[in-house]
């Protein structure tokens, strides 16, 4: 079965520019997160999702930052205009709601020059 | 000039020695634990969880034990290999259904061969 799947992979911008990070969640998974990992603060949750529905959006460090989920296999993760303290390893994970476990993908590894 | 994050404990065993990494966690109200392992450059991965109407689970070569007592949780690590060098986070949930995981600093785990 494949997993979590994240793009791109890694991702070099220069500071203003837009990032759009992606995620395909595991087939029949309801609930998704947004999770960044820095080694300042480890890692952190941004957002997350039951159900296509943002429920907790309180980890979102400001409004340069969005994330989407328009339908059960795709979610969003947007930063504009990203700046060089956005540079982090951003992580999807997703889960089947009342069973807690979180699949985490491989991450993309974000530099904001 | 030198960089500031987050310092990491490191524990590090002999290979075929047992491990113990510890994790305090903060909200006596947590009903979900899990521990993750994380290699270099992939995101976290599910080793085992437990419940917090279980003091001990055991999986394969590994153990969680929870102390809601002290609000603690450990995991062990039967006869150690160099595949198992990684950080090690442990996670409380402190939301519905686990759907809102905490994670802990980390511990890193280098195993001599």
């Amino acid at each position: 079965d494949a997993g979590v799947i994240q793009s791109p992979r890694h991702e070099v911008t220069e500071m203003g520019q837009e990032v759009t990070l992606r995620c395909k969640p595991i087939s029949g998974h309801n609930s998704l997160f947004w999770y960044r990992q820095t080694m300042m603060r480890g890692l952190e949750l941004l957002i997350y999702f039951n159900n296509n529905v943002p429920i907790d959006d309180s980890g979102m460090p400001e409004d340069r930052f969005s994330a989407k989920m328009p339908n059960a296999s795709f979610s969003t993760l947007k930063i504009q205009p990203s700046e060089p303290r956005d540079s982090a390893v951003y992580f999807c994970a997703s889960s089947l709601r009342g069973l807690g476990t979180q699949y985490f993908g491989p991450g993309t590894r974000l530099l904001v020059l | 000039g030198e960089s500031v994050g987050l310092h990491l404990p490191t524990l590090s065993v002999q290979e075929g020695d047992n491990s113990i990494i510890n994790c305090a966690y903060s909200n006596s109200a947590s009903d979900y634990f899990i521990w993750y392992k994380q290699e270099s450059g992939k995101g976290p991965q599910f080793i085992i969880d437990i419940r917090s109407n279980m003091d001990k689970r055991q999986g394969q070569r590994v153990t969680v034990l929870l102390n809601k007592t002290v609000k603690h949780l450990s995991l062990q690590i039967a006869a150690t290999q160099p595949g198992d060098s990684a950080v090690y986070f442990c996670a409380e949930n402190i939301g519905e259904y686990g759907n809102k995981l905490v994670f802990g600093a980390g511990t890193i785990l280098r195993v001599k061969s």
